[in-house]
């Protein structure tokens, strides 16, 4: 079975600094990896994924993100926070082309100005 | 070309009642996927529903069922409601193609309260 851990269920950071959030991963079979974002009273929204090829993964609204395998990680990054980045962070692993998403418990990002 | 969107937003209902949830994906999008989100238990899966047939089910007592339509539209029924049912039920829809990748899109979720 897929598990999902994120570190830290809670990040502050300052406008205009890194970004990191922290997520490794558990998995029998080469996964399919995730991060998605989601809003105060909203859905998620998929901010970028991971299948094979290059391991560095580019998203939208500037995030990017390295899949490591040998660390079992998928750290999300964006090299300048801004305000409207705040919202919670969900990584999520899938062994399959269908079916079930693992999430992580997320990690609510605030920026401060 | 229209997101998921997911009827009613928001509902409150009685312990002991029923209820049912609508979800219509993404027009060409054929898997119907429903999660739980709850603070305590974060984002869980519910099942999967693929050409009107359920593919895949979490671990939730029988009392959450589903069903998908010729027209891939999806609904879930809760009997009996609990307290503890009270959550954001959230559905995404995927292409599902064989061999494809896993992308999932998000409704906006309805919200469910059990009083």
């Amino acid at each position: 079975a897929q598990s999902v851990t994120q570190l830290g269920s809670h990040v502050s950071v300052s406008e205009g600094a890194l970004v990191l959030l922290r997520c490794n991963y558990s998995s029998s079979v080469p996964p399919y990896l995730f991060w998605y974002v989601q809003y105060p009273n909203q859905g998620l929204q998929l901010l970028l994924k991971y299948t094979t090829g290059a391991t560095l993964v580019k998203g939208i609204n500037g995030f990017e993100a390295e899949f490591k395998k040998s660390e079992t990680s998928f750290h999300l990054t964006k090299p300048s926070a801004h305000m409207s980045d705040a919202a919670e962070y969900f990584c999520a692993v899938s062994v399959s082309s269908y079916g079930k998403l693992t999430f992580g418990q997320g990690t609510i990002l605030t920026v401060h100005p | 070309k229209a997101g998921v969107t997911q009827t009613p937003r928001y509902l409150i209902k009685t312990r002991g009642q029923q209820v049912t949830l609508s979800c219509s994906p993404i027009s060409g999008h054929r898997s119907v996927s429903w999660y739980q989100q709850t603070p305590g238990q974060g984002l869980q899966f519910l099942f999967e529903y693929f050409s009107e047939t359920q593919r895949n089910k979490g671990n939730f007592p029988g009392r959450f069922s589903g069903r998908q339509f010729s027209n891939s539209r999806s609904e879930m029924n809760v009997s009996t409601l609990e307290l503890g049912d009270s959550a954001l039920y959230l559905c995404a829809s995927s292409l599902a193609t064989s061999g494809g990748l896993n992308e999932q899109f998000f409704g906006p979720g309805t919200r469910l309260t059990v009083l």
